[in-house]
């Protein structure tokens, strides 16, 4: 299967301070990336839906201005997570697929810890 | 509210024996995919079916899409402590939206 590439994989940053997270495919161009959240035990939470040049859509309840979206090119998606805080610790997931009707590949996942 | 839900949440059974997880759904999907996720890793693509009344088949796991495209299940043949894991349907409406998950544990 296609390859995704997350990073990082595990992050611990302080409150207040924000994290950025890269999401690249690796050997095939991703018009469309998908941002998931997990917690623990639980499935994936579809946060937003990025495509290449254009502003993200978010999912009802998720604060857009706190989980900032880009997408610069078919091969990289960028998640930051603004002033975080401890709430914000989570399992955060993305992925990515050539086209509509295509399948998506998963990256590994970034474990996020807000101290 | 979850678009797929699934079922059972939990299943834990001895090494050999069968078992068939369920993803429901009232919307159609043009697409279906189950996934497997290990712990503290990203899900792993195991099939995607896209035919109402497709049967896919992955050794020994067995893979069916309803014939409405609104439900799919999942059967694994003489299951084995490697097969433990998440089990994820995930749904193609415009976007992927995934189940709520069956945590399997099969002992040996």
């Amino acid at each position: 299967g296609a390859v995704v590439s997350q990073h990082p994989s595990r992050v611990i940053c302080k409150s207040g301070t924000s994290v950025k997270i890269e999401c690249r495919s690796l050997d095939f161009q991703a018009t469309t990336m998908f941002w998931y959240r997990q917690f623990p035990k639980k499935s994936l939470m579809l946060m937003a839906t990025s495509n290449e040049g254009s502003k993200a859509t978010y999912e009802q309840g998720v604060e857009k201005d706190k989980f900032l979206i880009n997408h610069a090119s078919l091969t990289l998606s960028t998640l930051t997570v603004t002033s975080a805080h401890p709430e914000d610790s989570s399992f955060y997931i993305c992925s990515a697929r050539l086209d509509r009707g295509t399948e998506a590949f998963f990256g590994q996942g970034t474990r996020l810890t807000v101290v | 509210t979850q678009l797929l839900e699934q079922s059972p949440q939990f299943l834990s059974i001895q090494e050999g024996e069968n078992l068939t997880v369920y993803c429901n759904s009232s919307s159609v999907f043009s697409s279906l995919q189950w996934y497997r996720q290990e712990p503290g890793e990203g899900p792993v693509l195991l099939v995607t079916v896209v035919t109402g009344g497709e049967v896919k088949k992955l050794k020994r796991l067995t893979f069916q899409f309803g014939d409405a495209r609104k439900d799919s299940s999942l059967h694994i043949t003489a299951a084995q402590p490697g097969d433990t894991g998440l089990y994820l349907c995930a749904g193609e409406f415009n976007k992927f939206y995934f189940g709520s998950g069956t945590k399997l544990n099969v002992k040996p």
